[in-house]
């Protein structure tokens, strides 16, 4: 069984740029979301997608979007990038969509905007 | 809004010792409670998830409890090893498929 995926591992943008993160999801797991942890904190919630769809969303803004694939894969994508950017993207799959399913993530993305 | 709290923030023991991790939240509209470990620079790791009409769940040495109406949670580890050693999180799922992370207690097993 394949566990979740994430790349790049690292990356450096500059301000005022755009990025794209990547995901694949565990084997057989149809819900994808996506979380951004700054250093010291605890995860904070930025979407969820199910059957290709956005079904969830927290308090970011709209230059934060997301979409899935049909083999349940997802991208991040974070437009006009600022400093406070800065921090491990995590993915996190889990099944079936809107059930009582652990979350299982991947490793996560660094990104450093400087 | 949802808030969850944990406390406390850092925690030091010496091996074999047994531990409490505490996890509150001010929303008790919850479906599921789940326990994450997190190694430095790393992902997190699934620990044990608790559904809102359950009360507890165990795993190995790990016993985790959900009061749901007081909006508490406790993570129990039994005879801790230095390999425990690890960020804890916790997370409550609530309605509108949102999920709201703690801020985590720091573990450190003294050998």
């Amino acid at each position: 069984e394949t566990g979740v995926t994430q790349s790049p591992t690292h990356l450096i943008k500059t301000r005022g740029q755009q990025v794209t993160l990547r995901c694949s999801s565990q084997s057989g797991h149809n819900t994808v979301s996506w979380y951004q942890q700054a250093l010291g904190q605890g995860p904070q919630f930025i979407f969820q997608y199910y059957r290709e769809e956005e079904n969830g969303r927290g308090n970011f803004p709209p230059r934060f979007s997301g979409l899935q694939f049909p083999n349940y894969s997802s991208e991040l994508n974070v437009n006009a990038l600022e400093l406070d950017d800065s921090a491990l993207y995590l993915c996190a799959s889990s099944f079936p969509g809107m059930g009582n399913s652990p979350l299982h993530f991947g490793n996560g993305t660094r990104l450093t905007v400087t | 809004k949802q808030e969850v709290t944990q406390i406390p923030a850092a925690l030091s023991v010496p091996e074999g010792e047994n531990l409490v991790l505490n996890c509150s939240f001010t929303d008790s509209a919850i479906y599921n409670l789940q326990w994450f470990r997190q190694d430095p620079g790393k992902g997190l790791t699934s620990l044990l998830l608790i559904q809102s009409s359950q009360r507890e769940q165990t795993s190995g040495r790990l016993n985790a409890s959900l009061d749901k109406s007081s909006g508490r949670s406790t993570l129990y580890i039994a005879a801790s090893q230095p390999g425990d050693s690890a960020t804890y999180l916790c997370a409550v799922r609530v309605i509108g498929n949102q999920f709201y992370f703690g801020t985590g207690t720091s573990l450190t097993v003294i050998p």
